[in-house]
């Protein structure tokens, strides 16, 4: 079971648009949203994160919106750049019964910014 | 930012045999965390390893498949036993930047990619 889906696997912008990437989850006691980027034979790096209580959070060129009703988050990213053609990854935490925080991922985004 | 290296950086094995994962951290943390990364597929937690207990494993992973060592604060070891081509994925550690507890974002290493012929 999927609890964290990101959909699209993969999204061409032109540079100097706006990227949207979209992420979905399904447990409802996610209550932290952390998005990650990856680059090929490197770990993921952290971007951006958003805690329940909130619906928007903006860092830089970076804005991760949260839609809590209907389990939705997005990250936007404007002006895109061809440093940010990655691998996005959208992630999810709540403290597990073991009272660690885990994270659930999603399987990620291929994002490929056009020159 | 915690700076985090593992060794080795990718590995070829034959099946059945074992490989250990070293990860190495540049500062003291509570947790560290093992992650798998299958062609294709997200990443999923493995366990969280703890120092001075015994590491919390994820519905699906044991121990005697993926033992996990945390001698002290900055180190950790996986270990890869009896492997078979379906364990040839990406192997992950990362760490938590604050305390326990706390929701904060992880650090992740550079991977070791582990093919199982």
């Amino acid at each position: 079971d999927q609890q964290v889906k990101q959909n699209s696997p993969s999204l061409s912008v032109q540079e100097g648009r706006i990227s949207i990437l979209n992420c979905d989850y399904t447990n409802s006691m996610f209550d932290y949203f952390l998005w990650y980027k990856k680059y090929p034979a490197e770990g993921p790096t952290f971007l951006i994160s958003i805690s329940s209580i909130k619906d928007k959070n903006e860092d830089g060129r970076f804005t991760v919106f949260l839609n809590k009703s209907a389990k939705h988050l997005s990250l936007h990213i404007v002006p895109s750049q061809p440093g940010d053609s990655a691998v996005y990854f959208c992630a999810a935490s709540f403290i597990s019964n073991f009272g660690n925080e885990k994270l659930t991922f999603g399987t990620g985004t291929r994002l490929t910014i056009i020159p | 930012s915690a700076v985090i290296s593992q060794k080795p950086s990718r590995d070829i094995c034959q099946r059945g045999t074992s490989l250990t994962i070293q990860c190495q951290v540049d500062s003291q943390v509570t947790m560290m965390f093992w992650y798998r990364q299958q062609p294709g597929q997200s990443l999923t937690l493995i366990a969280t390893a703890n120092q001075g207990s015994e590491a919390t494993y994820e519905s699906g992973f044991v121990i005697d498949k993926f033992p996990i060592s945390r001698p002290n604060l900055t180190f950790s070891t996986l270990t890869v036993s009896n492997m078979s081509p379906e364990d040839s994925s990406i192997y992950l550690c990362s760490v938590d930047r604050t305390e326990k507890f706390l929701y904060n974002e992880q650090f992740f290493g550079p991977g070791t990619r582990l093919t199982v012929l």
